[in-house]
């Protein structure tokens, strides 16, 4: 299986940061990989599929980019609804594989 | 309006068979570019994927858990169904389902999930 390596585990920043999470597959994965955001209690919601294509509906200020085996999510500038925790999940190969996570909270 | 809705125990005894119902509405299990999942996530843990079934009743299962799952489907009644054998107290977690798109395009290929149930916590414990 391949295994989706999520950094950091946490994170604190304020509103308004540039906030990055990287996302680093053991094999090289192409762009075969999404983004979700899940808030306490919720299920996840899709934000980002392909890499870098934006869910219909979802904020700009949310983009992903990478191909490979190294991937990052950008929220450019951080809102307070933005509180969550966020995952990314590779296709490449079955099993789909999922990220630790990483949480995002207000400094 | 697609919505999946997942019903089944909330509580199960260890060595059970856990038996999940997903509810579709809003798309077809006969479309052959969506398919649904089952994906869990033990309290204040990661999720982790289970299985997945297709139109042409083509499945998948997680490399780990693979004895002890069965997915299938009832088309007419919207339905996915999950079992899982031999349950055990860490697999106590938060079930969901969840469409998956499937699809190519000239851009790329894409696998995703586009849309979850609410969850249903299965608590397993004697």
């Amino acid at each position: 299986d391949i295994q989706m390596t999520q950094s950091p585990s946490s994170l604190s920043a304020s509103v308004g940061d540039r906030v990055t999470i990287t996302c680093q597959a053991s094999q090289g994965i192409t762009n075969y990989l999404n983004w979700y955001q899940q808030k306490p209690g919720k299920a996840p919601k899709l934000l980002i599929y392909g890499a870098s294509n934006l869910e219909t509906g979802v904020p700009s200020r949310f983009s992903g980019s990478g191909s490979g085996t190294d991937f990052t999510f950008t929220i450019s500038g951080l809102q307070p609804e933005d509180i969550a925790t966020y995952y990314c999940q590779q296709y490449d190969n079955l099993p789909p594989t999922f990220g630790g996570g990483t949480k995002v909270e207000i400094k | 309006q697609v919505t999946l809705k997942e019903s089944g125990p909330v509580l199960v005894k260890p060595t059970e068979t856990l038996t999940l119902t997903c509810t579709v509405s809003g798309f077809s299990l006969s479309n052959v570019k969506m398919g649904v999942s089952w994906i869990r996530q033990p309290p204040g843990k990661a999720l982790e994927w289970l299985a997945h079934i297709f139109a042409n009743d083509g499945k998948s299962y997680n490399t780990s858990l693979k004895s002890r799952l069965t997915i299938s489907k009832d088309t007419s009644k919207s339905q996915v169904v999950l079992t899982m054998t031999k349950m055990d107290p860490v697999d106590t977690a938060t079930y969901y389902c969840a469409r998956i798109k499937n699809y190519f395009d000239p851009s790329g290929y894409y696998y995703y999930f586009d849309y979850w149930g609410q969850g249903t916590l299965v608590t397993v414990s004697s």
